[in-house]
């Protein structure tokens, strides 16, 4: 089986724009989750997605945001872009609904650079 | 807020030695996972617990859950080089269902 994958890898911004980030489960994965990795804050939890509703979400401000599409495939967007945003975006695929109380299995991530 | 502290931060080991990590939870875990991280990579999970004072092996790891489900600790034994990383813990906290990752023990391995 394929592993998680997001795409881009690696993006570069500036402040004020806004961008969006992929990411494909595993096949047959229904849970996506995604994560936001900085080397001051560690890893942070930013919100889950089941069967495309957002079922959790972090203590992060109403400028992330993300969907669900019914392939499983999620994406996440930032919007107006802040220089405290640069960072490892990580999502991870479960197979199961308590995603929680599963092994994740995370992608290699995006790394978003914001200039 | 909720804070899951891991210590020590850093820890530089000669291979061979033994290690320990600390995850310390501020409140009551349902659950403690452990994941590593290679440098440069994403992190991968190694093991779950829930069960209070719960103990479980992989061949030279070894993981604890406290008897309060409120810390955990991972104990390499014989450390090698392939068991430089960071290593993160995980949970869930009872009751308020807030998935929370510790702040990570980056080992580092000298041949």
């Amino acid at each position: 089986k394929a592993g998680v994958t997001q795409t881009p890898r690696y993006l570069i911004k500036t402040r004020g724009q806004q961008v969006t980030l992929s990411c494909s489960p595993i096949s047959g994965h229904r849970s996506v989750s995604w994560y936001q990795q900085t080397p001051g804050q560690g890893l942070q939890f930013l919100f889950e997605y089941f069967s495309e509703t957002q079922r959790n979400k972090g203590n992060f401000p109403g400028r992330f945001s993300g969907r669900q599409f019914s392939n499983s495939r999620s994406e996440m967007n930032v919007s107006t872009l802040e220089l405290g945003d640069s960072a490892l975006y990580l999502c991870a695929s479960s197979p199961t609904e308590t995603w929680a109380y599963n092994e994740q299995f995370f992608g290699p991530g995006t790394r978003l650079t914001v200039l | 807020g909720q804070q899951v502290m891991q210590i020590p931060q850093y820890q530089h080991v000669q291979e061979g030695e033994d290690f320990t990590t600390y995850c310390n939870s501020s409140t009551t875990l349902s659950n403690i996972q452990w994941y590593k991280q290679r440098p440069g990579g994403h992190p991968v999970f190694l093991i779950q617990l829930v069960k209070s004072g719960e103990v479980k092996k992989q061949k030279r790891l070894t993981f604890q859950f406290g008897e309060a489900k409120k810390n955990s600790s991972l104990h390499i034994t014989a450390t090698q080089t392939t068991d430089v990383g960071t290593y993160f813990c995980a949970g869930t906290t009872s009751g308020t269902y807030k998935y929370i990752f510790g702040t990570g023990t980056r080992l580092k391995v000298l041949a």
